[in-house]
């Protein structure tokens, strides 16, 4: 049973393109995070939820959207995809939003601009 | 031994060996500490945590060490294995107030890349 799941595990996209890369965790967790890890490992946060309700956004283009549905999801779609954009993006979770306990991370999503 | 530059540092060691991963963090004001392992294809898997106010917490072949003096955090693993081949990354958690809401914000470290040899 995955606790934190992403699809689609890789994504290879045209620049210009518009996609959605979807998440979902059964952890029963109020809290959410999409972060990116570039070519150079190191991991960035973009956006957090705490119960459906974005509570950080870093200084991300407004290409960027998150939406979460429900508590247990939160979907990243992003428009007009450039080059830049190539990354790996992985969703996580965590029980707290004071950020004081473990974040639960997925698999990430390894996305390519061509 | 270790290097540091435009590469992520790294760590190689023997198989039975002692490791330590170090890290700097940055804000004095942060209250909680992480450390995660990440191989090759993987999300991040915690490892171990440690709260500000402690200077050192034990798990299960692993030892945290926090030195708030020098902001400074290590990871000791012992007996290292072939298994913790990996990508190590501590991350310091600031807690932040916007409007009514309490929030906490992840800040992850360069990483360190750990060879174990068998």
């Amino acid at each position: 049973d995955t606790a934190v799941s992403q699809t689609p595990k890789y994504l290879v996209t045209q620049m210009g393109n518009d996609k959605s890369i979807k998440c979902e965790q059964n952890l029963g967790h109020d809290t959410m995070y999409w972060y990116k890890q570039d070519s150079k490992k190191f991991l960035k946060i973009m956006f957090s939820y705490n119960n459906k309700e974005l509570i950080i956004n870093e200084t991300v283009p407004n290409r960027f959207s998150p939406k979460s549905p429900d508590k247990a999801h939160l979907n990243l779609h992003i428009n007009s995809l450039e080059l830049g954009d190539s990354a790996v993006y992985f969703c996580a979770s965590s029980q707290d939003p004071q950020g004081r306990a473990e974040a639960f991370f997925g698999q990430g999503t390894r996305l390519t601009v061509v | 031994g270790e290097s540091v530059g435009l590469h992520l540092p790294t760590l190689s060691v023997q198989e039975g060996d002692n490791s330590i991963i170090n890290c700097a963090y940055s804000n004095s004001a942060s209250d909680y500490f992480i450390w995660y392992k990440q191989e090759s294809g993987k999300g991040p898997q915690f490892i171990i945590d440690i709260r500000s106010n402690m200077d050192k917490r034990q798990g299960q072949r692993v030892t945290v060490l926090l030195n708030k003096t020098v902001k400074h955090l290590s990871l000791q693993i012992a007996a290292t294995q072939p298994g913790d081949s990996a990508v190590y990354f501590c991350a310091e958690n600031l807690g932040q107030r916007s409007g009514g809401t309490s929030y906490g914000k992840l800040t992850f470290g360069q990483g360190t890349i750990l060879t174990v040899h068998p």
